[in-house]
């Protein structure tokens, strides 16, 4: 089992749809969440962070659910620009290294 | 201000030849990353420096990679004898360091390797 997995998409919707994302991870121990956006052939560059009491910022919104080890990305009135690759990270310390762990990533596309 | 970055930023190589890539993280990060990115691909965790401790390398496909950080600074990611399923773009990232607030990562673009 992959320590963090992601549905690869496509995600393909139009214009002002709502969308989300889950990820979901297997190490209990996970302190530190993150979500990124990629774009094509560019680097990943972070999006949000994710907290335990979930967070919004404008329209994304991340949530954190310990319980069953799983992290969800909505995105509200999805924009042209919004179209990338959206990478989830999960980061635990073992021992005091923190060694982030990338998912594969979830392809968005959305179009007019 | 500046952000990480790598040079160079294409390299196309022989199969066999020894190459050298190069990280500048951003100022007053003391934890760097690489990573390599296949075609397609996610993200692949290579080495892990903190501070002046030990590097994790535990990422590492083979002995034919190694990586040098000299303090808090530069670092060179190097391949020796490269083999053509070494090609790929090969990302650094640096980060504040330890605690969970702190390790926000900021990537570098990238040096897409090409061994032919």
């Amino acid at each position: 089992r992959k320590e963090v997995e992601q549905d690869p998409g496509p995600f393909n919707v139009p214009e002002g749809a709502t969308v989300a994302f889950n990820c979901t991870y297997s190490n209990s121990a996970s302190q530190s969440f993150f979500w990124y956006r990629q774009d094509c052939r560019k680097e990943p560059k972070l999006l949000m962070s994710v907290y335990s009491s979930g967070n919004e910022d404008g329209r994304f919104t991340a949530q954190l659910n310990r319980a069953s080890q799983y992290i969800s990305l909505l995105i509200r009135d999805s924009k042209l620009s919004d179209s990338a690759t959206y990478l989830c990270v999960v980061t635990a310390d073992p021992g005091g290294s923190y060694i982030p762990t990338f998912g594969r990533g979830t392809s968005l596309i959305v179009h007019p | 201000g500046a952000g990480v970055s790598q040079s160079p930023s294409n390299k196309v190589t022989e199969k066999g030849k020894d190459v050298e890539l190069r990280c500048d993280p951003i100022s007053g990060h003391t934890a760097l990353y690489w990573y390599r990115q296949r075609l397609g691909q996610g993200l692949e965790f290579l080495i892990y420096f903190q501070g002046n401790s030990a590097p994790d390398k535990s990422g590492l496909p083979s002995d034919r990679f190694s990586a040098e950080r000299t303090g808090e600074s530069v670092s060179t990611l190097t391949i020796q004898r490269t083999q053509q399923e070494d090609s790929a773009v090969y990302l650094c990232a640096s980060s504040l360091g330890y605690g969970t607030i702190n390790n926000e990562q900021f990537f570098g673009p990238g040096t897409r390797l090409t061994v032919l």
